[in-house]
Formats: C-alpha cells, structure tokens, sequence
C-alpha cells in the first residue's frame, strides 16, 4: 500500500489567498483526521471524518478553514483567506475500523503563508 | 494544565546508552497510550502501544502507572538511528487521540 498520500508537500502563498490541500487515505480506512503541527503549540487534531461524516471539528481554528471529505478515498482542508500565523506542517492520517487507535499519518504539507 | 506533558529535552546521550523518557496525562479516564516517533520534518510514525501490564519491543520498553497517570518509554543499547523526537499519546477514546509536545532525543558516537 501507498500509505497516506497529500499534495502538495509545500505551499508557499501570500496572506489572503486560497490555500487546498489533499489528501488521500490508506484504502479501506474508514477514518481520516487532520492535524496541524507547529513549534509552539506541538500536533493538535483540527478535525475528523469516521466514514465520510465530520464528527468532531472543534479543532477548526475558525471559520476560515474547512474541510471536506467528498468520498472514501478523498479529503480537502481549505483555508480561505490564508494568514501568515497558518504556517506549519498540515498532516493527513488514517485508520482502520478495526484499529481505530493506530493512526498513519502522511508525509505533510508544508504551508509557509508570507 | 496540558493534557499530556512531557520534557521536551534535548536528551543527548553517547551510543550503547539507556535513555528513559516520562510523560504524564491528566485525564483519568484515558484508555489507550502510545508511543510515536517523529524523524527531523518527517511524519509521526507508532513506535508502540503501552500496555497495562507494561511491554517490551526489542530495545524498547514501556510501563503505564494508571495510578499515578504516567507512562514512560525505556530506551536500552541506544543507536544513532533512535535519534528522533518521541511523543507520548493518550487517547480517551476511539479516535479521540491527545499528543504530547514530544522529547528529542540525539544518539551521539
């Protein structure tokens, strides 16, 4: 298997501007999660999908970001418009009904917003 | 107070060292711990589950204290490639994980 897959693995914009990024889980993982990963305040969990379905988003900073899980194999975080304070590492992670509690995790994207 | 603590270190310690690393979880309720690694700008991958009863992977080694809300990872016979940083998770419950801020560790020659 290919593991977790997300694109783009870095992303440089200016502050206002549309940022997507994706992510593809490990085939037959039911649940997704994204985190975001900073120095100062470490991996925090922004929101997770159990089949699809968005069940907890109280990790959202606010609601300049969303996210969207339009089928098993696809996920989209968006941040609309992007801050300079959105920097950091976005990852991706899966895991599979039957071992909820392992996740795997992609490679990140790597968002500097200038 | 943080929902799991940890030293962030730097832990420097020579090769053939054993390096312990502590966290502690202020829900008592928590049911899973684990322990990832994470490699310099690289994804966190699981090292290993903790068990109750405590439990051993190789070189590796951790021990849950529901008690006193701590667990600890034991490194034995350190190497340069165990140089990463090593991040204790809790989880209350399915999918519901809360990682620690992560204690580097570099394996020195």
């Amino acid at each position: 298997d290919a593991g977790v897959i997300q694109s783009p693995r870095h992303e440089v914009t200016e502050m206002g501007q549309e940022v997507t990024l994706r992510c593809k889980p490990i085939s037959g993982h039911n649940s997704l999660f994204w985190y975001r990963q900073t120095m100062m305040r470490g991996l925090e969990l922004l929101i997770y999908f159990n089949n699809n379905v968005p069940i907890d988003d109280s990790g959202m900073p606010e609601d300049r970001f969303s996210a969207k899980m339009p089928n098993a194999s696809f996920s989209t975080l968006k941040i609309q418009p992007s801050e300079p304070r959105d920097s950091a590492v976005y990852f991706c992670a899966s895991s599979d009904r039957d071992y909820k509690n392992i996740q795997y995790f992609g490679a990140g994207t790597r968002l500097s917003v200038l | 107070r943080k929902e799991v603590e940890q030293d962030p270190g730097p832990f420097n310690v020579p090769e053939g060292a054993t390096v312990a690393f502590n966290c502690t979880y202020s829900n008592s309720a928590s049911q899973s711990f684990f322990w990832y690694r994470q490699d310099c700008r690289k994804e966190p991958k699981l090292l290993m589950s903790v068990y109750s009863s405590g439990n051993e992977d190789g070189r590796f080694t951790a021990q849950l204290n529901r008690a006193s809300q701590y667990i600890s990872l034991l490194i034995r016979d350190s190497k340069l490639s165990d140089s990463a940083t090593y991040l204790c998770v809790v989880s209350l419950h399915n999918n519901d994980m809360r990682f620690g801020a992560g204690t580097r560790l570099t394996v020195k020659p």
